[in-house]
Order: structure tokens, then C-alpha cells, then sequence
């Protein structure tokens, strides 16, 4: 049973533009969570994270919106460049134990 | 530079051939993982290993292997007995918890195999 789940496999946005990835979680003891950014044949990188005693997280282009009642959050990157085109993987976990990967969303940023 | 590295990066098997998968990391984790990818799938996770000579299974462990006889070194071992293996393999590692960044996994570059 997929505990994350990113129900959008793909998403096209115009440069210059924002951004929203979205991920969905079932499992209620999650209270870490992160973002992966991955382009072909190379491994995931860490992008993002955030804890479940914090609501929002912003490193620069890129913010993470952590909704605990609706068991979802979300990945903002504003202003959209054509850089960002790759999939982007949410990941949960409870404490430092294994994380569960949602199933990624691939972005492209359209010049 | 620390990071983790993953050879080969491509590997062409053929059917009922074993084929092992190296990854090595220099930064000094305890921790180390194997996941697969597929396409339109998310990460799974196939072994890990927590310390030294010792390690679990994860999700999908069926028909691979593992040992761990260095904090370095994490290898996978893909057996004939994977009935699907043509696959994106992917090495990571973590630092010890209560440690900065405890909680991310750094990946490497992954290893892709085809089987003829």
C-alpha cells in the first residue's frame, strides 16, 4: 500500500512562473519530510525538507507547505526555470527510521 | 569530495546470470541503502544496512543480496532468482542520527541493468 502518493505524474508550467507540486500521506506518524529533485540516468538530490512541528520551510526559490490535518504537502518553486525541469520525489519518515518515496512528478519548465 | 559512488553505471546481463552492483561511499555513514526504480514507480526499497555485518530486508528483497564487511562498502548482488530485474538500481547513504542532516539520504548515481 503506497503511504505517498503524488497523484500528478506530470506538470508543465511557463518559465517565470509558479511552480506547485503536490503529495498526499496516509500515515499519520510521519513527521519528516522531504523533497528530491532528479534528472535522468543520475541519482536523487535533496532539495527540501521539513518538520511536522513547522508548517512552512523556504529555501530560497523553493518553499515546502506542510498540511498535518489534511495529511498533505506541497512544493513551491517561484520563479519556475527551465533548470527545475526534472522529477520531483516527496519522501516521508518517522523519525530518522527508513523513508517511503512517492512515485515523483515530473516538471517541465517551458522557456 | 565525499559522496557515494556507484559502479557500473551501466550493466547488460544475460538471463540466469548473477551480477553484482558496487557502491562505495566516503562519508563516513553508518547507514546505507538500495533502492530500485521503475518507471511511473517510486523509489522501492530493496536492502539496507544499519552498521557493519548486519543488515535487512526492505520492501522487495526477493530474488538480491547484500553484504556489509566495510562501513564503506554496500554491495548488491542481483541473483537469477530476480524474475524482473532490468531496473535502475540506486545506492544511498545516511548520516548517524542525532547527527546534522540525519534524516536525508544522499544518493548516488545509480547503476542501470538490462537483462538480454
Amino acid at each position: 500500500d503506497q503511504q505517498v502518493k503524488q497523484n500528478s505524474p506530470s506538470l508543465s508550467v511557463q518559465e517565470g512562473r509558479i511552480s506547485i507540486l503536490n503529495c498526499d500521506y496516509t500515515n499519520s506518524m510521519f513527521d519528516y519530510f522531504l523533497w528530491y529533485k532528479k534528472y535522468p540516468a543520475e541519482g536523487p538530490t535533496f532539495l527540501i525538507s521539513i518538520s511536522s512541528i513547522k508548517d512552512k520551510n523556504e529555501d530560497g526559490r523553493f518553499t515546502v507547505f506542510l498540511n498535518k490535518s489534511a495529511k498533505h504537502l506541497s512544493l513551491h518553486i517561484v520563479p519556475s526555470q527551465p533548470g527545475d525541469s526534472a522529477v520531483y520525489f516527496c519522501a516521508a519518515s518517522v523519525g530518522a527510521n527508513n523513508l517511503f518515496f512517492g512515485t515523483g512528478t515530473r516538471l517541465t519548465v517551458i522557456p | 569530495d565525499g559522496g557515494i559512488t556507484q559502479s557500473p553505471k551501466y550493466l547488460f546481463r544475460k538471463e540466469g546470470q548473477n551480477v553484482t552492483l558496487s557502491c562505495e561511499q566516503n562519508l563516513n555513514h553508518d547507514a546505507m541503502y538500495w533502492y530500485r526504480q521503475d518507471p511511473g514507480q517510486g523509489l522501492r526499497l530493496i536492502y539496507y544496512s544499519q552498521i557493519v555485518n548486519d543488515f535487512q530486508k526492505g520492501d522487495i528483497a526477493e530474488g538480491y543480496s547484500v553484504s556489509r564487511e566495510k562501513k564503506e562498502s554496500f554491495p548488491l548482488t542481483v541473483t537469477s532468482a530476480q524474475k524482473n530485474p532490468t531496473a535502475f538500481y540506486l545506492c544511498a547513504s545516511r548520516s548517524p542520527q542525532g547527527s546534522p542532516g540525519a534524516n536525508v539520504l544522499t544518493f548516488g548515481a545509480g547503476s542501470r541493468l538490462t537483462v538480454l
